[in-house]
């Protein structure tokens, strides 16, 4: 199957500091990426849609200015938490949907983020 | 407002033993439903189905959809302990090109 990437895999950092968590799919261009967050013995909950080249759409409940997703390549989103506080510690994972994906969304190994 | 619900949540068996994984649907403009399985990270891609009554076979997996009760079932017969994980279901919007809502997912146990 296809292969996505996240990196970092884990982070620890400090409240009020933002944190950069990147989405890649390694060998096909994701027209789509979706952004998730998933706490402890909870199911996935989406975040976001991003589609390439245009704004992200946000999930009813997900503020726009704390989670700042940009998608500017087929190959790449970012999601960015901005002023993270111990509350925004989570799983984070990304799945990327394109063409070449045989109509499937593949997921990154995912984030772990940890707000001190 | 879509909704995916699995049952049961949790489920412990022995070794050797046949399970079956519940997820029921409400979906505006259906595409396709999908089971993933989830150890420790990111969640693995099992099935996907998308008609009927026909039947998808991996291994020691089985699923099936039911499009008219709106259902569907996840077979997992002799269990290992390898199969230990969360049983995650999915189901795909016709729109929004593979946005998915999740069910809360099925913790399945299995002891030696």
């Amino acid at each position: 199957g296809a292969v996505v990437s996240q990196h970092p895999s884990w982070v620890i950092c400090k409240s009020g500091t933002s944190v950069k968590i990147e989405c890649r799919s390694l060998d096909f261009q994701a027209t789509t990426m979706f952004w998730y967050r998933q706490f402890p013995k909870q199911s996935l909950m989406l975040m976001a849609t991003s589609n390439e080249g245009s704004k992200a759409t946000y999930e009813q409940g997900v503020e726009k200015d704390k989670f700042l997703i940009n998608h500017a390549s087929l190959t790449l989103s970012t999601l960015t938490v901005t002023s993270a506080h111990p509350e925004d510690s989570s799983f984070y994972i990304c799945s990327a949907y394109g063409l070449a994906s045989g109509n499937e969304q593949f997921f990154g190994p995912g984030t772990r983020l940890t707000v001190l | 407002e879509d909704k995916v619900v699995q049952s049961p949540l949790s489920l412990v068996v022995h070794e050797g033993d046949t399970v079956t994984l519940n997820c029921s649907y409400e979906v505006t403009n259906f595409r396709s439903l999908l089971w993933y399985k989830q150890e420790k990270k990111a969640p693995t891609f099992l099935f996907m189905l998308t008609s009927s009554g026909i039947e998808k076979k991996s291994g020691r997996l089985s699923s099936i959809l039911d499009k008219k009760e709106l259902f569907s079932i996840l077979n997992i017969t002799a269990t290992q302990t390898g199969d230990s994980a969360v049983y995650l279901c999915a189901v795909r919007e016709r729109a929004n090109a593979g946005k998915s809502t999740f069910g809360d997912g099925t913790t399945l146990t299995v002891k030696p």
